[in-house]
């Protein structure tokens, strides 16, 4: 189906465990975002990438890494997992700068 | 550093109300901006959005939002909502070249029949 998906949509890990979420799309967009959603804290950026190979930090990267190796991947690990980063991940893509940034369902990760 | 700012975390109203939620963005240059909807459970989805011209927009649903550059604002109304209007709202600017977007903390609405 054309889109964008992430997987999984819900995740319980262990407190130092590595994690990683995948974000796909289907419409060969260009920049991919991931976002944290935290209540009182509306969305965050923590990664986003111009294109395949260019990724570059946004305001909350700490304790996350990406990848992009194909235009229409965009993982995101978690590389030892803490408990403040319980949270809804939501990846996002945009085609072009004049347009607006579509997003996929989010990923429910619970740390414990 | 940037920041959006939405004045009401949470409102209630009955249906055939009227709604109106307030925006500002702390950026002096040249912005993007959007409203968002996420129902329930779903993902974020596209209410509006301006990026030049007519400053009041209209976007899906009968929502509608003016943008006023000397008030750094991005109101979004609605005349008269319906119970399936209960959602979270974002505001969002973009002003950088990387299509990056700054998000206000949203606000929850509850639609009551």
């Amino acid at each position: 189906d054309a889109g964008i998906t992430q997987s999984p949509r819900y995740k319980i890990t262990e407190t130092g465990r590595q994690v990683t979420l995948m974000c796909h799309q289907t419409w060969s967009h260009s920049y991919m975002f991931w976002y944290r959603q935290d209540l009182g804290h509306g969305l965050r950026l923590i990664y986003y990438s111009a294109a395949a190979d260019i990724t570059d930090k946004g305001e909350v990267p700490d304790g996350y890494v990406v990848s992009r190796s194909k235009t229409e991947n965009f993982p995101l690990t978690l590389e030892s997992a803490t408990r403040s980063q319980t949270s809804v991940y939501f990846c996002a893509s945009i085609g072009t700068l004049d347009t607006e940034a579509f997003f996929g369902q989010g990923t429910r990760l619970t740390v414990v | 550093a940037q920041s959006v700012s939405q004045h009401n975390h949470h409102v209630i109203l009955s249906e055939a109300a009227s709604l109106e939620l307030g925006c500002n963005y702390s950026y002096g240059g040249t912005v993007n901006l959007f409203w968002y909807v996420q129902y329930p459970g779903q993902h974020l989805q596209l209410l509006l959005k301006y990026f030049s011209g007519d400053p009041l927009v209209k976007g899906i649903k009968g929502f509608e939002a003016e943008f006023i550059k000397s008030k750094f604002s991005f109101n979004l109304r609605k005349p008269s909502v319906q119970w399936s209007d209960t959602a979270e709202y974002f505001c969002a600017v973009n002003i950088d070249s990387w299509g990056k977007l700054q998000f206000g903390a949203g606000t929850q609405v509850v639609v009551t029949p």
